[in-house]
């Protein structure tokens, strides 16, 4: 059965500057999918950046970056200039090439300093 | 696009009175949506699964009788809690994906459930 671990229950960083988020996965399947979700205050899950097992480039959206270490089933997401609208609830998600169910991890909680 | 809408945003029940969530996606056809719980500061537990026309899936652990799973068309699920009881006040939130969108799932805005 595949896993997902988020380590960080909180993290803090100072408005500008740059957080890292950790996330570990475990599987056996050659062929998935991992995202970065966000979960606001309002509690809307947003999606932040999605990585396909088969692409070896990382994936970025403006400020989101993930470090995808395939062997190592490790998919960090790095938040460069932080703003205080990034303050949220971050999942780390894991699926299935197939489709089917997210498989989420414990999530982190970001605030961001003024 | 890809816009999932739940009704209603917050519910306060009775003991013993069932509530029905609606999640319908607003365009695009659903093929599969997905049904979670959620408690404060905790990740997302998934409840079911459901296919459009068949039977939802329940995860381990999460009452079919409890907790009814509608899938009837490719817009709408519904859930609804019967015989509802303070331990079921919780976060509800629905996804939604389809075939053809390689089953990228979208969230709804959730529901806010209190049993009195």
């Amino acid at each position: 059965a595949q896993t997902v671990t988020q380590s960080q229950p909180e993290m803090s960083v100072q408005e500008a500057e740059t957080v890292t988020l950790s996330c570990t996965y475990d599987t056996s399947e050659s062929d998935y999918y991992l995202f970065w979700y966000k979960q606001p205050p309002s509690r809307q899950m947003i999606l932040v950046i999605r990585q396909e097992a088969y692409k070896q480039q990382n994936a970025t959206e403006n400020r989101f970056s993930v470090n995808f270490q395939k062997a190592a089933k490790s998919f960090s997401l790095k938040i460069s200039d932080s703003q205080l609208g990034d303050a949220a609830m971050y999942f780390c998600a894991y699926r299935s090439a197939l489709g089917g169910k997210l498989i989420f991890g414990q999530g982190t909680e970001l605030s961001v300093k003024p | 696009g890809a816009v999932v809408s739940q009704h209603p945003s917050r519910v306060i029940c009775k003991s013993g009175t069932s509530v029905k969530i609606e999640c319908r996606s607003l365009d695009f056809q659903a093929t599969t949506m997905f049904w979670y719980r959620q408690f404060p500061k905790k990740s997302l537990m998934l409840m079911a699964t459901s296919n459009e026309g068949s039977k939802a899936t329940y995860e381990q652990g999460v009452e079919k009788d409890k907790f009814l799973i509608n899938h009837a068309s490719l817009t709408l699920s519904t859930l609804t809690v019967t015989s509802a009881h303070p331990e079921d006040s919780s976060f509800y939130i629905c996804s939604a994906g389809w075939r053809e969108g390689h089953y990228e799932q979208y969230f709804g805005p959730g529901t806010r459930l209190t049993v009195t």
